[in-house]
């Protein structure tokens, strides 16, 4: 599964749009981008994925340059709830194990 | 409500002593497994099931055993735990391998071994 590379941490002012960053230049052709957050010791949620098309769902938006070499989640009205590390993981799919490799990830922090 | 259970969330048990972790699931996942988290390492991956009766191991499977009997559980038992196991443990699943279905994940059990 290829690397990904995210600040370590950021802010974001509540009611802002929050927009984190992920860098993936060795991805291949059947690697998703999965972005997931962990509020508080609290387990793993996921947000949202995508291959090469922009996604959005009722959490989020990912979008996904052409080159697919990096991509950016957006949350598009922060809350103080959504103050987690978030995990930007890109893996293939193959029949047999859906491990999930976490890096480090972002520390998002939404300031009143 | 869709959702990954496991019990019990907190346990402080002392070394030797078995004990078992459970894990339950109401989504006809196939696929489940175990993670176990700790500071500066990350989650690691213990075991992994794809289906009844099929289950292997993870990155870090010493100390552990699973079994998976019926699809919906997937426990996780330490035979003889010690204080290297004291972790916060969390369990996943997904609806199959193979796919690009996203996974959830529990609540997490918090396990300190004296």
């Amino acid at each position: 599964d290829a690397k990904t590379t995210q600040p370590t941490s950021m802010d974001c002012a509540e009611g802002r749009a929050a927009n984190l960053p992920c860098n993936h230049s060795t991805i291949s052709g059947n690697e998703y981008v999965y972005w997931y957050r962990q509020i508080h010791s609290q387990g793993p949620q996921y947000i949202i994925h995508g291959l090469k098309n922009n996604e959005t769902n009722e959490m989020a938006s990912l979008i996904i340059t052409e080159d697919r070499k990096s991509s950016t989640l957006i949350l598009p009205h922060a809350t103080l709830r959504d103050t987690a590390v978030y995990y930007c993981i890109v893996r293939d799919f193959n029949f047999g194990n859906e491990k999930l490799t976490f890096g480090t990830g972002t520390r998002l922090t939404i300031i009143p | 409500e869709a959702q990954v259970t496991q019990n019990p969330r907190y346990l402080i048990t002392v070394t030797g002593k078995k004990l078992t972790v459970t894990c339950s699931q109401n989504m006809n996942h196939e696929y489940m497994s175990w993670y176990r988290q700790d500071p500066g390492l990350g989650l690691r991956q213990i075991y992994y099931s794809m289906n009844v009766e099929v289950t292997d191991k993870g990155d870090v499977p010493e100390g552990y055993k699973v079994s998976r009997k019926e699809k919906r559980n997937f426990p996780l038992i330490l035979e003889s735990p010690s204080p290297n196991q004291t972790s916060l443990y969390f369990c996943a699943s997904s609806l199959s391998s193979g796919r690009a279905y996203e996974q959830y994940f529990g609540p997490g059990t918090r396990l300190t071994v004296t």
